[in-house]
């Protein structure tokens, strides 16, 4: 089992779509958890962290769900520029000073017009 | 603020030749860096991190090596490559928390 599984799209969606990407993660004792985006041939760019009860930062809003190791993003009202690959991240509880992370693999988005 | 350079931006080198990535980063101290590589249409894969200066931990086997000579500075070596080396290699650092930042990557064709 991957320790971070995401499904991988592509997603395509009409231009103010609201869509959603779900996550799972393999460790338990893992406490910090993040959404990033990348966009095409450029590097990683944390989108935001996800809390425990839940954030929203604009049109985007972060879900997380620690007993069944769930984890969620949603994007209201879709615009052409959100197209691109979201990654899920989890923290390794198991690397301490280290602080290492565990990316997910992707799911691509893309907004159509 | 944090910056963070990488270069080159992209490398095209064949089999056997040997390879240096660098990495820098600006306005921060003693910071955690890290190295990955992406592979065409997969997942960040960690290679090296660094808690400080001369400390370098390996994640994967490999004919890849890392050295921080100083507090900001990541270096990514082979002495040979091979085809397999091919990728996106990301430097990312991290400061007193599990949030990480990336440079802009170096693209690396092995031929």
């Amino acid at each position: 089992r991957k320790e971070v599984e995401q499904d991988p799209g592509p997603f395509n969606v009409p231009e103010g779509a609201t869509v959603a990407f779900n996550c799972t993660y393999s460790n338990s004792a893992s406490q910090s958890f993040f959404w990033y985006r990348q966009d095409c041939r450029k590097e990683p760019k944390l989108l935001m962290s996800v809390y425990s009860s839940g954030n929203e930062d604009g049109r985007f809003t972060a879900q997380l769900n620690r007993a069944s190791q769930y984890i969620s993003l949603l994007i209201r009202d879709s615009k052409l520029s959100d197209s691109a690959t979201y990654l899920c991240v989890v923290t390794n509880p198991e690397s301490g000073s280290a602080r290492q992370l565990t990316f997910g693999s992707g799911t691509q988005l893309t907004v159509l017009p | 603020s944090q910056t963070i350079h990488q270069w080159p931006a992209t490398l095209v080198q064949p089999v056997g030749s040997p390879l240096s990535l660098e990495c820098t980063v600006e306005g921060t101290s003693n910071p955690n860096l890290y190295w990955y590589r992406q592979a065409a249409g997969r997942g960040l894969q960690l290679l090296f991190y660094s808690v400080g200066i001369g400390q370098i931990s390996s994640e994967v086997p490999q004919n890849l090596s890392a050295s921080r000579p100083q507090d900001r500075q990541f270096i990514l070596s082979s002495k040979k490559l091979l085809l397999s080396d091919s990728g996106f290699y990301l430097c990312a650092w991290a400061q007193d928390s599990y949030e990480q930042y990336f440079g802009p990557g170096t693209r690396l064709t092995v031929t």
